[in-house]
């Protein structure tokens, strides 16, 4: 079984400013994917950014950057020029690569971010 | 209507009442989920469909009782629920049910037992 913990429940920012949540995680898979999943007040949740375990090469979203340590098991989330549309519960998300997964995602508890103006 | 829809969107019932939650996928997905949001917990997935066909029952009390009558619709009918069950129910869809594939979901539903 894998399991995933955030370990912040709550942060905040300076508008403008860089932030960065972290996200850890265990499992014994070879080949995983890791997401950020981005819940703001009161409105669905959305993607914010994927990571393919095999993948050396840390994945970005115009804003939005992962420092993916495989072997520390540690999968950090940056915000670079925060902006208040940012405020919002930020998922990491883990899932076992592979067909017979079936998208079956084990969460972390939530950070909590506040972007001040 | 677009993307992943839930209704009703507040639900207030005893806990002899029955009723249930509707999901909407407006998307074309193959694959649709059903999650438990409590407060101060992690998102606990309850039940996965893949192709019509339950592929995951995560240990969820019978008194919870999933539907996919096709790839588009899902319910989610509620028997005895006891006032633990409150929290916030979200459905989600993805492309093809596969490990790595992008959910999308709903608002959720409210649910609040009494």
């Amino acid at each position: 079984a894998q399991t995933v913990t955030q370990s912040q429940p709550e942060m905040s920012v300076q508008e403008a400013e860089t932030v960065t949540l972290s996200c850890t995680y265990d499992t014994s898979e070879s080949n995983y994917y890791l997401f950020w999943y981005k819940q703001p007040p009161s409105r669905q949740m959305i993607l914010v950014i994927r990571q393919e375990a095999y993948k050396q090469q840390n994945a970005t979203e115009n804003r939005f950057s992962v420092n993916f340590q495989k072997a520390a098991k540690s999968f950090s989330l940056k915000i670079s020029d925060s902006q208040l549309g940012d405020t919002a519960m930020y998922f990491c998300a883990f899932d076992v690569a592979g067909g017979t997964s079936y998208g079956k995602l084990t969460f972390g508890q939530g950070t909590i971010l506040t972007v001040h103006p | 209507e677009t993307g992943v829809t839930q209704t009703p969107r507040h639900l207030v019932m005893g806990m002899t009442n029955k009723k249930s939650l509707k999901c909407e996928q407006h998307l074309g997905h193959n694959a649709m989920y059903w999650y438990k949001q409590s407060a101060k917990k992690p998102l606990e997935l309850m039940f996965v469909y893949s192709l019509e066909e339950r592929v995951e029952n995560n240990s969820v009390p019978s008194r919870f009782s999933p539907e996919c009558p096709n790839s588009s619709h899902l319910f989610l009918h509620l028997h005895t629920l006891q006032p633990e069950d409150s929290a916030l129910y979200l459905c989600a869809s993805s492309q093809e049910g596969r490990g790595g594939g992008e959910q999308f979901f709903g608002p959720g539903t409210r649910l609040t037992v009494l």
